[in-house]
């Protein structure tokens, strides 16, 4: 069965310091791929980075990147000089080829980050 | 582009009333999804869409829910009569496929008294 675990419900960090959500997932189909969304206090989902199972190179978008160590089943999102607004709740999700959940993104339980001043 | 757009943003009605969420996704996006976000449960599909056919509807609750998609920009989560328990935000996603990024809309904040 196909699941994301994020064993952080929440952290803090210190402004401009890096910092780094943890995500492991579970999956026995050999193509999928892996997504970070936040989401502000606004409730909306913002879509911030993927890496696809095949990828050779971690994804990098700005300040955001992907450490994937696909041995390990680990997706864990980096954010570097941290800001405010960086503060929210950060999702881990899945989406694979085959199985029964193809074509959908699986969710993790989130983590909840906080940027302090 | 516009983006995912649902209507209505926030939505209070009486137990056992019908309640309609609509969405509209971006255009030329094939996929169409709907998710449900608790505390409790976290996200969840309910159901989704493919070239406007249902492919997936194993997490919709029960008989009070339907979606339906008649064509390629919009689609509608009924539910039948409501309960308190349905109270929840329901956004809905479109995506270009798997792997591509899931744009969500912003999401209809429900609540059933």
């Amino acid at each position: 069965a196909q699941k994301i675990t994020q064993t952080q419900p929440g952290m803090f960090v210190q402004e401009k310091e890096a910092v780094t959500l943890d995500c492991t997932y579970d999956t026995s189909d050999p193509s999928y791929g892996l997504f970070w969304y936040k989401q502000p206090s606004s409730g909306e989902m913002i879509f911030l980075i993927y890496q696809g199972s095949y990828d050779q190179q971690n994804a990098t978008e700005g300040r955001y990147s992907l450490n994937f160590q696909k041995a390990r089943k680990s997706a864990n999102l980096v954010i570097s000089a941290s800001q405010l607004g960086d503060s929210a709740m950060y999702f881990c999700a899945m989406s694979t080829r085959y199985g029964g959940s193809q074509g959908n993104l699986i969710f993790g339980k989130g983590t909840k980050l906080s940027v302090k001043p | 582009d516009a983006g995912v757009i649902q209507s209505p943003r926030h939505e209070v009605t009486e137990m056992g009333q019908e309640v309609t969420l609509r969405c509209k996704p971006i255009s030329g996006h094939d996929y169409l999804f709907w998710y449900r976000q608790t505390m409790m449960r976290g996200l969840e599909l309910l159901i989704y869409f493919n070239n406007n056919v249902p492919i997936d509807d194993s997490g919709m609750p029960e008989d009070r829910f339907s979606a339906k998609m008649p064509n390629a920009s919009f689609s509608t989560l009924k539910i039948q009569p409501s309960e308190p328990r349905d109270s929840a935000v329901y956004f809905c996603a479109s995506s270009k496929g798997q792997f591509y990024g899931y744009t969500f809309g912003s999401g209809t904040r429900l609540t059933v008294v």
